[in-house]
């Protein structure tokens, strides 16, 4: 099955910077590639996602870029701001079932 | 418009006893899915549902666990006889249809077995 690597696990940033995450999945039949953020209690929210025709896409703040021949893709955010604090989780996928990554604990600092 | 639902939003339960979880997707979605979360962890495929069809429940870690759907809406995760390892949260999501499509998360049931 597939197999969805994250890192890092946690990343401090100071307000106004980037922020970058980074993900590598193990089948190279997935084809869709979602981001997920989730706030403490709530379920997890979709910010952006890119499928496999494309290699980069961006959403204001949100940019992800995918590599396919190295399977890796990664998650920028821009002009980070204290509401950008949360878990991110990335994914990979070729049919219905999204295999997740373990997560990456965001801080901005004010 | 209504997003995901999910109820109880948080349960204790004693080992041993039964639980039921209910999910209750976006209106007009086809697709349903179930999902654990552990402690620090990422989140767990349990069970897809295409309607009221599961096609698949590999991701189901016993056979205390099993889930059913109804009038292709509503859907039940039932465990029985609960373990202490079955703590964690439980979130459901939909999708319009199945493959590729957009999965829409609900808030989790907090489980906590003592």
């Amino acid at each position: 099955g597939e197999n969805v690597e994250q890192h890092p696990s946690t990343l401090s940033v100071q307000e106004g910077d980037s922020a970058v995450i980074k993900c590598t999945y193990s089948d190279s039949a997935s084809n869709y590639f979602p981001w997920y953020k989730q706030e403490l209690g709530k379920g997890p929210q979709l910010i952006i996602d890119i499928r496999s025709n494309v290699g980069e896409k961006k959403d204001q703040r949100i940019a992800v870029t995918l590599n396919k021949t190295a399977k890796h893709f990664s998650l920028h955010i821009t002009e980070t701001q204290p509401e950008d604090s949360a878990v991110y989780f990335c994914a990979a996928s070729y049919d219905y079932k999204l295999s997740f990554g373990a997560g990456t604990t965001v801080t901005v600092r004010a | 418009g209504a997003g995901v639902s999910q109820s109880p939003s948080n349960k204790v339960t004693e080992k041993g006893k039964d639980v039921e979880l209910r999910c209750d997707p976006i209106s007009g979605h086809t697709a349903l899915y179930w999902y654990r979360q552990s402690l620090g962890q990422g989140l767990e495929f349990l069970i897809y549902f295409q309607g009221n069809s599961a096609p698949d429940k590999s991701g189901l870690p016993s056979d205390r666990f099993s889930a059913e759907r109804t009038g292709g809406s509503v859907s039940t995760l039932t465990i029985q006889r609960t373990q202490q390892e079955d703590s964690a949260v439980y979130l459901c999501a939909s999708s319009p249809q199945a493959a590729q499509e957009t999965q829409y998360f609900g808030p989790g049931t907090r489980l906590l077995v003592l």
